[in-house]
């Protein structure tokens, strides 16, 4: 079975940026779409953004539209996600997860990552 | 955005009891749905998929039912490794949604 190793996560101040990474082990990233949820302190899960598996087609929800980016590297196994313009409300726990086929919806998430923390504050 | 409504939101329960929690969605999604336990500090984990299908390793005292806007998970004999919190997900749509999340505890 696969695993998924997020990092990147930290201390931010409001406005700032950081770039998420996802590197997956034991199976062929390149075969399936990937998402980032989150979860803020206490709170339930809620979805962020996805990538088909060749990177082409991706989706935003609203509240991170114009600020995050999501890509991946198929070649290095590695999905990203860049977060502009943070703000105190994007801070909580930023899980990866598999999408068990090529797109990342129709697919429930099979492997997830043990998630990297954000935090936004002054 | 579709929106799942998940009920209840606690839920006390002794081992060897059946449990059943429900997620409703606004508009039809198919079979288009997961369900996900948690626990304190941990990843989620897949349970059902597609409405009604046992992940892999699952243990069968989890079942899971439904189509079109009501979903139901249902854990035979719960166990004490079944204390945790459970989420729904329709992924339907490019536009994915969690249902609020259930929590069960000992009573």
């Amino acid at each position: 079975e696969g695993q998924l190793v997020e990092s990147g996560g930290g201390l931010v101040q409001p406005g700032g940026s950081l770039r998420l990474s996802c590197e997956a082990s034991g199976f062929t990233l390149s075969s399936y779409g990937m998402n980032w949820v989150r979860q803020a302190p206490g709170k339930g899960l809620e979805y962020v953004s996805g990538v088909n598996s060749n990177g082409v087609t991706t989706y935003y929800a609203n509240s991170v539209k114009n600020r995050f980016t999501i890509s991946r590297d198929n070649s290095k196994n590695t999905l990203y996600l860049q977060m502009d313009s943070l703000r105190a409300e994007d801070m909580g726990v930023y899980y990866c997860a598999r999408g068990n086929v090529n797109i990342f919806y129709l697919a429930a998430f099979d492997i997830w990552g043990q998630g990297t923390m954000v935090t936004v504050s002054s | 955005d579709i929106q799942m409504t998940q009920s209840p939101s606690t839920l006390s329960a002794s081992v060897g009891d059946r449990v059943t929690i429900t997620c409703r969605a606004d508009q039809s999604i198919r079979y288009w749905l997961a369900w996900y336990q948690q626990k304190p500090g941990k990843a989620p984990k897949v349970l059902i998929y597609d409405a009604s299908n046992l992940q892999s390793g699952v243990p069968s005292r989890f079942s899971g039912s439904g189509s079109g806007t009501e979903f139901t998970l249902t854990i035979n004999s719960l166990q004490p490794d079944d204390f945790a919190t459970y989420y729904c997900h329709q992924y339907s749509g490019y536009s994915q949604t969690f249902g609020q999340g259930t929590k069960v505890d000992i009573k």
